[in-house]
Parts: structure tokens; sequence; C-alpha cells
């Protein structure tokens, strides 16, 4: 079954890190860009970053831009976000999905939460 | 940065009925635009990508169309599972993906 599954979110404070990691399986890693995409509660998705299949290009969105680092490792089939000055804004549901060929997100895991309060 | 924009924010309608959703983009995104349904805790769903290409397993009561930067997402007779909230989304290249603010299709 191909499957993505995100863990590492939790609560921390304003001016504080967090690493994010997304387990995939079911498929060929090393054969598909991979993405972060968040939703805060209530409201619409808001893609974050983006690395193609090797690590050799990465995007993040200008909310994110200097402070979010994603990588991944292939041979560990796994994707990362790490997150640090984080704020009360980057409070969502932060969803790793997969990337086709036709730059569609067509597998997606259930997400992990990340709370930012003091 | 390329901005889509839906409408109608809401749409309320009746099982059997047909859809009709809008996605405009800022600038022309050719094709490059995917369609997504997401129900009440649970994630995305891709249905439509390259504007018009179902995904696999996507029923063919739900069809796109469109190029450049007028996008249609149609449901031509809305199931009672249809019921949700629907995204558009556009890539550039590596350096920016992005969504539209949803449309919402609720029973009438």
């Amino acid at each position: 079954e191909v499957q993505l599954v995100e863990s590492g979110g939790g609560v921390v404070r304003p001016g504080g890190s967090l690493r994010l990691s997304c387990a995939a399986s079911g498929f060929t890693f090393d054969d598909y860009g991979m993405s972060w995409v968040r939703q805060a509660p209530g409201k619409g998705l808001e893609w974050v970053s983006g690395i193609n299949w090797n690590g050799g290009s990465t995007g993040y969105a200008d909310s994110v831009k200097g402070r979010f680092t994603i990588s991944r490792d292939n041979a560990k089939n796994s994707l990362y976000l790490q997150m640090n000055s984080l704020r009360a804004e980057d409070t969502a549901l932060y969803h790793c999905a997969r990337v086709t060929a036709m730059s569609a997100f067509d597998i997606w895991g259930q997400g992990t939460m990340v709370t930012v309060s003091s | 940065e390329i901005v889509l924009t839906q409408s109608p924010a809401t749409l309320s309608l009746s099982p059997g009925e047909r859809a009709t959703l809008s996605c405009r983009a800022s600038q022309s995104v050719s094709s490059y635009l995917a369609w997504y349904q997401q129900k009440p805790g649970q994630a995305p769903r891709l249905l439509i990508y390259d504007a018009s290409n179902r995904a696999t397993g996507i029923p063919a009561r739900f069809s796109g169309s469109g190029s450049g930067t007028d996008f249609t997402l149609t449901i031509s007779s809305l199931e009672p599972e249809d019921f949700a909230v629907y995204y558009c989304q556009q890539r550039s290249n590596w350096r920016g993906f992005t969504f539209g603010p949803g449309t919402k299709v609720d029973i009438k």
C-alpha cells in the first residue's frame, strides 16, 4: 500500500524549533518529488516547501523562506522539514505529499499537528 | 507569485444537480492546474491533474476543463459523498505551488 506517515509535531513556544519527518512506503521514493503542505485550523491549504527527487532543487513559500529547510534521505525513504524561529501563524496541520510528474499532489499523509503558543 | 481565485466561495445544491466550480489564475499557468476534494478530518484527494485528466479511481462525473487563466471543475450529478470543499492548485516550478482559497459545496 502506498503510504505517507508524518511525525514530529507538537507544541512549541514562539521562536522555537521542530523537525518534522515523513516516512514513505509502497512506492519507489526516489522516483518522486515531495512537498509539505499545511492547513491552519479552519483554513485552506498552503504549500510550504518542495524538493525534487534527489534533493538538488528546493523551493519555499515566502512565508517560511529563511526559517524552514526541506531535505530528504532516499536511503531511508524519508522526507524532513526543519522548522526554526517558529511563529504563532505557523500553527497548522502539516501534510507531506507526493508530487507527480504533472506537478500535482497525488498521495497525502494524514498530517502532524504543530502548535506554536506561549 | 501566481494567485488563484475560486468562485463561488460556497455553492448550495441538491443531490443530482450539476455543480460548476471556477478557478482563475492571475497569469497563465498553461495546463498545470489540479483540483482536490477535501472532507472534514481527511487529507485532500486529487481529482483532476493537468486541467482535464481524472486521477486514478475518480468517477467519471468529475471533469475538468480550461487552460491559461480560466479553469472549471464540473460535477455532472452530485452524489451525497460529493459535498465537500474543493481546491484548485497550480505550479510554476519548484519555487512555487499555490492553492486557491476553496469552494465549499454544501447541501441545499
